[in-house]
């Protein structure tokens, strides 16, 4: 049961370069989000989804895009990294936040660093 | 989401119980009380939820407050593995995602 799944696990990147974090679900569920954790910090929201086709900003959505074609995947772009952006991504998901009880699944996290 | 307030860190003996606390004032009736844990280089797991009544699970014991004010969090037997960053969120009706604050470091010495 693989649950879900992100890749790569680290990157590093230089400042200016583009790069596409990955984050796939296998539990059919429809909600998916991305938070970004710095060190010592909380997660922060950066976009989510309700379902293929359709996404929206989250608590700081700046120097990111997303992307939902599938129920499956999840993809989240950076387009011109800055050092700002060094942090550990985690995608999670949810099968439907319309209950509050509902339960988020992270995925194991991105380490990016951007020199 | 409405704000929750829990110590920055707490310290526990191996096999001994935890109590981690959380206080959320201004809880309103609707809101759900979650709790995850984030191990080391992990993404965070649900442990577990409640409304009003104490909540029981394979992982861990919730016990909320009668005016649900604060809540606690009890692990029966700390273990080394419980070691990591336990998180008290409140989950609003209408709200599409948690908002994890800095938690509580928990860390366990044999």
């Amino acid at each position: 049961n693989a649950g879900v799944t992100q890749t790569p696990k680290f990157r590093i990147l230089k400042i200016g370069q583009s790069m596409t974090l990955q984050c796939a679900q296998d539990m059919n569920h429809n909600y998916m989000y991305w938070y970004r954790q710095d060190p010592g910090m909380g997660l922060k929201l950066i976009y989510y989804s309700v379902g293929a086709g359709i996404t929206d900003k989250g608590e700081v959505p700046n120097g990111y895009n997303v992307s939902r074609s599938t129920t499956e995947d999840f993809p989240l772009r950076l387009e011109l990294a800055a050092p700002s952006q060094t942090s550990v991504y985690f995608c999670a998901s949810s099968y439907s936040p319309d209950t509050p009880y509902e339960k988020l699944f992270f995925g194991s996290g991105t380490q990016l660093s951007v020199l | 989401d409405a704000k929750t307030t829990q110590p920055n860190s707490m310290e526990s003996n191996e096999e001994e119980p935890v109590h981690l606390p959380c206080n959320h004032s201004t809880i309103s009736g609707t809101d759900y009380i979650h709790w995850y844990r984030q191990l080391p280089s992990q993404g965070p797991e649900y442990v577990i939820h409640g409304l009003t009544s104490n909540v029981n699970n394979r992982m861990a014991s919730l016990a909320i407050a009668e005016d649900r004010k604060s809540s606690t969090l009890i692990l029966h037997r700390a273990t080394l593995r419980d070691a990591a960053v336990y998180y008290c969120i409140l989950r609003e009706e209408s709200g599409y995602a948690l908002n994890f604050g800095k938690g509580t470091s928990l860390l366990v010495t044999p």
